[in-house]
C-alpha cells in the first residue's frame, strides 16, 4: 500500500535553532498536510499544500509540495520551547472527495532551553 | 465551536470485555473517521463515514470492530471482545467536503489488560 517516509524520526535541538522535516513516497498526492501532537492531544493542522510546487507560511512554519508530488518539506525557524511535539506529514489523493489521509510515522522535535 | 468530542478520555478493561468509543463530530462536518495510533504503526485509518454512510472499512482489523454512524452528530466504535493487543490511543476526527484539512478529537487511550 502507499506509504509515506518520514524524516528525522527524532530531532533534539537547541532553542533558537532552525528546523527541517521532509516526508518522501514513490506515489503521486493531490493534497500533503502538515500536523503537530501535543502529548496527550489528538493531531491539529498546521498547514495544507495543495498544489505541486505551492510555498506556503504560517508564521514560523513554511512548508512546500514538492514539484514531483511525491514530496513535502516542512521548516521551523527559530524554534521555542512550545514547539516541542511529534509532527506528522499526511498526504492524500482522491481527488474532489474525501478519501483517505495516509500519515507518515512522526518526527518527535525536542527543544533545549 | 467545541470541536470534535471524544468519551473516555482512558478506558482500562480486562481482556474480553466490550469496549464502546463515542465521538461527537462538528456540526455541520459531513465526514467522521476513525484512527488508531500506536508506537508500531502510527496513525492508522480503521474506517471513515460520509453523510453518516461507511465508505471505507478495509482498516477495520477483524470482526471484532464495528463502527455506527447512527447520525450525523454520533459515532461509535466497538470492540468485542477485547484483546491485550488492542491497547492503543484511539481518534475520531471529522471533516468537510470541501476541507481536507481533518479537525482531530483528544483521542481515548485504550488499556485491555
Amino acid at each position: 500500500g502507499q506509504q509515506l517516509n518520514q524524516s528525522p524520526q527524532s530531532m533534539f535541538i537547541q532553542e533558537g535553532e532552525d528546523v527541517s522535516m521532509n516526508c518522501t513516497s514513490s506515489s503521486i498526492f493531490n493534497t500533503w498536510l502538515w500536523y503537530k501532537q501535543d502529548p496527550g492531544e489528538g493531531p491539529v493542522l498546521l498547514i495544507a499544500l495543495y498544489k505541486a510546487g505551492e510555498l506556503t507560511s504560517n508564521g514560523r512554519l513554511t512548508a512546500q509540495f514538492g514539484i514531483t508530488r511525491k514530496d513535502s518539506f516542512l521548516n521551523i525557524s527559530a524554534s521555542i520551547p512550545s514547539d516541542v511535539g511529534i509532527y506528522f506529514c499526511a498526504g492524500e489523493n482522491y481527488g474532489g472527495s474525501q478519501g483517505n489521509l495516509i500519515f507518515g510515522k512522526g518526527t518527535k522535535l525536542s527543544v533545549k532551553p | 465551536d467545541a470541536g470534535v468530542i471524544q468519551s473516555p478520555r482512558h478506558e482500562v478493561t480486562e481482556m474480553g470485555q466490550e469496549v464502546t468509543l463515542r465521538c461527537k463530530p462538528i456540526s455541520g462536518h459531513n465526514s467522521l473517521f476513525w484512527y488508531r495510533q500506536t508506537m508500531m504503526r502510527g496513525l492508522e485509518l480503521l474506517i471513515y463515514f460520509n453523510n453518516n454512510v461507511p465508505i471505507d472499512d478495509s482498516g477495520m482489523p477483524e470482526d471484532r470492530f464495528s463502527a455506527k454512524m447512527p447520525n450525523a452528530s454520533f459515532s461509535t466504535l466497538k470492540i468485542q471482545p477485547s484483546e491485550p493487543r488492542d491497547s492503543a490511543v484511539y481518534f475520531c476526527a471529522s471533516s468537510t467536503d470541501r476541507y481536507y484539512g481533518y479537525t482531530f478529537g483528544s483521542g481515548t487511550r485504550l488499556t485491555v489488560v
